[in-house]
């Protein structure tokens, strides 16, 4: 069964280091989606990514925040000046098409520690 | 905010079905009822999505009232596996962005 696939599973970066995670989207999905959950707290949306474009964001999802499917099979979210509180679990998720109607399918998140 | 209301926890016996209620009183005509479980820390994982109707699927069923303003999720037989936070999600309009609350833990008992 396709899944979405997510690397590191665990990353370990400096305050103010530049942290990319990467994401491998299931392979005929077109939006893609960035969520984060600090430990014990909820799943927040962070970005949703439609033909190369953002589509839609949250507040969280600030300058030092970026998006970009470089190629035709990653997405990645990279974090420019990483901060203490930027410590939780990234998870990608994808669905076939843009609308409510379709299904967005997780990957395992990777676990970003910022020391 | 989220749009449902869950309970915080529920117990289930093993072998038996697990109904896990949901309130969306708000709800629109456009928007989508959603599940999903967590397990642990793990990535949300997809359970079963409705509208109008009931829906079932490979592992579980989707009871919308005529109103819509609630569901239940049942598990038919639930297993120790099945143990996790169930979210209800109402989403559609014009994002299809998923917004968690805190969801239902759910323990499924020996």
């Amino acid at each position: 069964e396709p899944e979405v696939t997510q690397t590191p599973s665990h990353q370990v970066t400096q305050m103010g280091q530049e942290v990319i995670l990467r994401c491998v989207p299931i392979s005929n999905h077109l939006y893609f989606y960035w969520y984060r959950q600090i430990l014990g707290q909820k799943v927040e949306f962070l970005v949703s990514f439609y033909n190369n474009e953002i589509s839609e964001k949250s507040e969280i999802f600030d300058d030092q925040f970026s998006v970009e499917r470089p190629d035709g099979s990653n997405f990645t979210l990279k974090i420019r000046s990483t901060k203490l509180e930027d410590s939780a679990m990234y998870f990608c998720a994808s669905s076939y098409w843009p609308g409510p109607s379709y299904e967005q399918y997780f990957g395992p998140g990777t676990r970003l520690t910022v020391t | 905010d989220a749009k449902t209301t869950q309970p915080p926890s529920m117990d289930c016996a093993e072998g038996r079905a697990a109904n896990l209620p949901c309130n969306h009183s708000t709800i629109s005509g456009n928007e989508y009822v959603y599940w999903y479980r967590q397990i642990h820390s793990q990535g949300p994982q997809y359970i079963i999505h409705g509208l109008k109707n009931n829906e079932t699927n490979e592992m579980a069923s989707l009871i919308i009232t005529e109103d819509r303003k609630s569901s239940t999720l049942i598990l038919p037989h639930a297993t120790l596996r099945d143990t996790a936070v169930y979210y209800c999600i109402v989403t559609g309009g014009a994002t299809n962005k998923l917004i968690f609350g805190t969801g239902t833990l759910l323990a499924v008992q020996p």
